[in-house]
């Protein structure tokens, strides 16, 4: 039982360039979310999906596309990156979209430059 | 906007005593709020949660105190170990107990021998 995990751990990218960031988790949660930490701030809410075939908009979903793909996988997609989007992403997970307990990968270090 | 604050500065203990942290947040009547820990290069892991109903909650040396009026949840870990050392981030609901989470930047802690 991995819980949640994330590819790549790390990834540099030039300005413009597009990517990937893979998520799954093998818990049969219903529920997951995508989060970028930046330094100094808390974690930010980018896209979550409450259930398989939904998905919506966090607090920064700008420059940043998902995809529920099945229960267990989220991707992140970055269409064309910019150095703002240098950051820690962290996937996560739940069992249901309530009050529950949520469940973290060990994040992607991205550097954009 | 929602905004929560926890003490930027790092809190240093000595072993055996108590780690109080402090979590403050405007402009929002939260569900709940959730404790997490972080250590570097993880992701948090979670480690309560308390209730708008509930005034205090306790697990092994953790407990968790959630003042609605004064808007301020407290974080006490008796009995502190080096072992504790980490950073800590409170998470509170934005969205009426649908798990929107809004997390602080954290408190980092740490406890000498």
């Amino acid at each position: 039982n991995a819980g949640v995990t994330q590819t790549p751990k790390f990834q540099v990218l030039k300005t413009g360039q597009s990517m990937t960031l893979q998520c799954a988790q093998d818990m049969n949660h219903n529920s997951m979310y995508w989060y970028r930490q930046d330094p100094g701030m808390g974690l930010r809410l980018i896209y979550y999906s409450a259930s398989e075939g939904t998905t919506d908009k966090g607090e920064v979903p700008n420059g940043y596309n998902v995809s529920r793909l099945n229960k267990r996988e989220f991707s992140l997609r970055l269409e064309s990156a910019a150095p703002s989007q240098t950051s820690v992403y962290f996937c996560a997970s739940s069992e249901v979209f309530s009050t529950d307990t949520q469940y973290f990968g060990p994040g992607t270090r991205l550097t954009v430059l | 906007s929602q905004k929560i604050e926890q003490n930027s500065e790092a809190l240093n203990i000595q072993e055996g005593k108590t780690a109080t942290l402090t979590c403050n947040y405007t402009n929002y009547s939260p569900a709940y709020l959730q404790w997490y820990r972080q250590d570097p290069g993880r992701g948090p892991v979670f480690l309560l949660l308390i209730r708008e109903n509930e005034k205090e909650k306790r697990k092994e040396r953790l407990k968790v105190t959630f003042d609605t009026t004064l808007k301020q949840s407290l974080f006490h870990i008796t009995a502190s170990q080096p072992a504790d050392s980490a950073t800590y981030l409170c998470a509170l609901d934005t969205s009426g107990g649908y798990n929107k989470l809004i997390f602080g930047a954290g408190t980092r802690l740490a406890v000498h021998p």
